[in-house]
């Protein structure tokens, strides 16, 4: 699996967007990148996720750069719900589907 | 059920003792994971289930952890001879099919404590 890197901690103001970063210059053609979140004493949650083009939810966006050597995920509004850790993971079909988790960033959204 | 489920919520055990974890996932789901999560840490692979079958085994930390599959449904994690070090939130999750097209689908965990 491609190796990400995201910042360890942001801040971000409620209402506001919060836009997280990951790095995954090693990724694959075949790897996609999905995006999970874990709020405080909680199994992760699925958020998102993407191969090529940007996708957009009822949760958030993803943008992809047209490399595909990273990627941002865009939560429009963030509220004080959103805070939690946000775990960006890039791997294929060829790795069984499992997904390998990294330190993520956690996010604090502040009133 | 519409989640995934796992029980018991929290286990306290005295080391050297036998634990079972049970998951059930979500009915029709295939692929099944399982997790460990120590305080403060990460969430570490354990092993999935694709099926009944377990193609990936890797994550296991040792032959004192073992996990079955049955009727693809539900899957037992069981740790022989617990030790301190086993304590942490053990998680599981489920997918439609296995693989990086669908998402997965977390329980709330299984919090051990080995004293």
């Amino acid at each position: 699996d491609a190796k990400t890197t995201q910042p360890p901690s942001m801040d971000c103001a409620e209402g506001r967007a919060a836009n997280l970063p990951c790095n995954h210059s090693t990724i694959s053609g075949n790897e996609y990148v999905y995006w999970y979140r874990q709020i405080h004493s909680q199994g992760p949650q699925y958020i998102i996720h993407g191969l090529k083009n940007n996708e957009t939810n009822e949760m958030a966006s993803l943008i992809i750069t047209e490399d595909r050597k990273s990627s941002t995920l865009i939560l429009p509004h963030a509220t004080l719900r959103d805070t939690a850790v946000y775990y960006c993971i890039a791997g294929s079909n060829n790795q069984g589907g499992k997904l390998i988790f990294g330190q993520g960033t956690e996010l604090s959204v502040k009133p | 059920g519409a989640g995934v489920s796992q029980s018991p919520s929290n286990k306290v055990t005295e080391k050297g003792k036998d634990v079972e974890l049970r998951c059930d996932p979500i009915s029709g789901h295939t692929a099944l994971y399982w997790y460990r999560q120590r305080l403060g840490q990460g969430l570490e692979f354990l092993i999935y289930f694709q099926g009944n079958s377990a193609p990936d085994k890797s994550g296991l930390p040792s032959d004192r952890f073992s996990a079955e599959r049955t009727g693809e449904s539900v899957s037992t994690l069981t740790i022989q001879r617990t030790q301190q070090e086993d304590s942490a939130v053990y998680l599981c999750a489920s997918s439609l099919v296995q693989g990086w097209s669908t998402e997965a689908f977390f329980g709330q965990g299984t919090r051990l404590t080995v004293v």
